[in-house]
């Protein structure tokens, strides 16, 4: 089975400009995260889709940051415009819903992708 | 606020020592406390989820143990190889579908 998947591995743009970052989940996750980890500092939250629903989004550090799940597939998170403090690495991970057909190994168990490093110059 | 911590932040081992690490997070609306091994330009890969208080689990030389009374939970690493190196991320989690709450990471050097 197919892991987590992002797209691109890696992003170099310069301040002010726009980049999106794509996530592939496992196929059959309901559940999408993204995290970002900043250097030196711990992976936090951005938001959480339920399919193509926004669950949770208080994660999201301003409006320059827009994340869709048309479908409730894919997932892209756009930065626009892009600033220095933006730059890190980009986590998506996805997991199946508790009530799934599917047993885990625990509950609501999340799978991680390689994530995407941002830098912005 | 919620905070989960992560000591030491850095270890340096040689091969065949045995070491272990620290999490602690809060004792209150704990649903999971999950355990990660990464290293950079992978994907974090999941070691172990832990739900009980008192919950002790093995994976080939790697064990944790939890105290959510407590709130703290270890990890520890029989006899250390090189391919050990990385860095082992805690994470709390209040709730089935909720966000995990990272700690920092232990960063780990395995030297032969």
């Amino acid at each position: 089975e197919a892991g987590v998947t992002q797209f691109p591995s890696h992003s170099v743009i310069e301040k002010g400009q726009t980049v999106t970052l794509r996530c592939d989940p496992i196929s059959g996750h309901d559940n999408l995260y993204w995290y970002r980890r900043v250097m030196g500092k711990e992976i936090k939250f951005l938001l959480h889709f339920v399919k193509e629903s926004k669950q949770d989004e208080s994660g999201m550090p301003n409006n320059r940051f827009l994340a869709e799940r048309t479908g409730g597939t894919y997932s892209t998170l756009k930065v626009q415009p892009a600033e220095l403090e933006d730059s890190g690495v980009y986590f998506c991970a996805s997991s199946q819903a508790p009530w799934g057909l599917e047993s885990q190994p625990a509950r609501g168990e999340q799978f991680f992708g390689p994530g995407t490093r941002l830098t912005v110059l | 606020i919620l905070n989960v911590e992560q000591s030491p932040q850095s270890l340096h081992v040689q091969e065949g020592d045995s070491t272990n690490f620290t999490c602690s997070f809060p004792s209150s609306n704990f649903y999971a406390l999950h355990w990660y091994r990464w290293e950079t330009a992978k994907s974090p890969e999941a070691l172990f989820v832990m739900t009980l208080n008192g919950d002790e689990k093995k994976k080939g030389r790697i064990s944790a143990t939890l105290n959510t009374k407590e709130g703290y939970s270890y990890l520890y690493i029989k006899g250390s190889q090189p391919e050990d190196s990385a860095t082992y991320l805690c994470a709390f989690r209040g709730s089935t579908l909720g966000r995990l709450y990272f700690g920092r990471g232990t960063q780990l050097t395995v030297w032969p």
